[in-house]
């Protein structure tokens, strides 16, 4: 199984920081990943799909770059609302594998 | 607009079994993939499997082989899946997903079903 690592497991920041949370594959899987976020009691919701592709929706700033191991989710302003976790998925393949996530709260 | 509702709450005895449903609507059921996930209280996500109700393929991580069936309705929209010889370490939320076509992600979302495995 392709393991995937996320790091911070948590993370601290203010409003209007920039963030950045990264991802990294144990092997190759191209520009498959895909970035989720998970707030309190609800259900993940698809933020960017295939590395970079911003999920209809999504305020732009969320952004996702990389591709082969090294993956990275930017949210490039940070707002109240974006406090939840944050995971990433591979769909390159079987069985799909999330990371570990990253719990990002406001400081 | 496309929705999935889940079963609700369940709780079982340890060596049981539960199946827990996911009714589709919105869109075409036969048409998409559809996938399930575990999460556990406070842990991270785990893939279960996946099947297409347009032809009820199926496909599992190979942890859940025995442990989840992946079954669908399409007369009624519902995907099902059934968990069985139920231990403690089978208390999870679990969510069904439907995924877009190209690998464009798991857009839609139930609401997850809470099991609970306890005497």
């Amino acid at each position: 199984d392709i393991q995937m690592t996320q790091s911070p497991s948590f993370l601290s920041a203010s409003v209007g920081d920039r963030v950045t949370i990264n991802c990294k594959a144990s092997q190759n899987i191209n520009r498959y990943l895909n970035w989720y976020q998970q707030k309190l009691g609800e259900a993940p919701k698809l933020l960017i799909y295939n590395a970079n592709s911003l999920q209809t929706g999504i305020p732009s700033r969320f952004s996702g770059s990389g591709s082969g191991t090294d993956f990275t989710l930017t949210i490039s302003s940070l707002q109240p609302e974006d406090v939840a976790t944050y995971f990433c998925l591979q769909h390159n393949s079987w069985p799909r594998t999330f990371g570990g996530g990253t719990k990002l709260e406001l400081k | 607009q496309v929705q999935l509702q889940q079963s609700g709450a369940e709780l079982v005895k340890p060596g049981s079994s539960v199946k827990i449903s996911c009714k589709a609507s919105g869109y075409t059921f036969t048409s998409y993939d559809m996938h399930w996930i575990k999460q556990q209280p406070g842990n991270g996500l785990e893939w279960i499997g996946w099947i297409y109700p347009g032809n009820g393929n199926t496909k599992y991580n190979q942890k859940f082989n025995g442990k989840a069936t992946l079954t669908a309705d399409k007369s009624s929209s519902t995907a099902y899946m059934q968990l069985s010889s139920l231990t403690s370490e089978d208390s999870a939320v679990y969510f069904c997903a439907r995924e877009e076509r190209y690998g464009r992600g798991f857009a839609y979302w139930g609401q997850g079903t809470l099991v609970t495995v306890s005497s």
